[in-house]
């Protein structure tokens, strides 16, 4: 039973555009939603995250949406870039049960 | 660069082969996971260390193992290796186990590659 799924798996948007990543989960006792950054030969890095009782957090071009009652969440990224190109994954992290799971991940091309 | 150092960075086993890889986390870190990437996948969790201590455990067989040591570096140990256990191994460090874990630091991977 996959508890995180994300959508699209791969996505292609010009220089200057906005990149949408979606995410959706099962398990109600998640209570900490990060977004990981990979570039090839890398290990993922944390790049922003929201808990449950906040709508919206955005850090620069990097803006997470969070729709409690939908189980969703979703990353925008505002005026994307050639370096932006890399893979993304969502996470839903459980303090209980101690851990992260992740979703498959997005791979982010941006066209000069 | 998140501080988390893995060794080695690439290696390649046989089937049934036995394979120790390691991590060194972040200074100040005293938590360590390890996941299992697939290609083209998310990473999956393997286990987690605090204090030496196993504290929670993924959907893997008991070939999966690990250790940490007093200076908080850990191993992940895998027994009779299959070939699906070709993947990247990520080790990550977070400071705590309880509000402060939710963050981890990744170092770069071991890529096994089980033939």
């Amino acid at each position: 039973q996959q508890q995180v799924k994300q959508s699209p798996q791969s996505l292609i948007v010009q220089k200057g555009g906005i990149s949408i990543i979606n995410c959706a989960y099962e398990n109600t006792a998640f209570d900490y939603f990060p977004w990981y950054q990979q570039f090839p030969g890398k290990g993922p890095a944390l790049l922003i995250a929201i808990r449950p009782d906040v709508s919206e957090k955005k850090e620069g071009r990097f803006t997470i949406s969070f729709n409690k009652s939908a189980k969703q969440f979703s990353l925008h990224i505002m005026d994307s870039q050639p370096g932006d190109s890399a893979t993304y994954f969502c996470a839903a992290y459980n303090t209980n049960a101690g851990k992260s799971t992740f979703g498959d991940g997005t791979t982010l091309t941006v066209k000069p | 660069e998140t501080g988390v150092t893995q060794s080695p960075t690439h290696l390649i086993k046989t089937r049934g082969q036995q394979v120790t890889l390691r991590c060194s986390s972040q200074s100040g870190h005293n938590t360590v996971s390890w996941y299992q990437q697939a290609l083209g996948q998310g990473p999956q969790f393997i286990f987690q260390y605090y204090r030496e201590e196993e504290n929670g455990r993924g959907n893997f067989p008991p070939r999966f193992s690990g250790l940490q040591f007093p200076n908080y570096s850990s191993e992940l140990n895998v027994n009779a290796l299959e070939l699906d256990d070709s993947a990247l191994y990520l080790c990550a460090s977070s400071l705590g186990v309880t509000a402060t874990n939710e963050k981890l630091f990744f170092g770069s991977g071991t890529q096994l590659s089980v033939l």
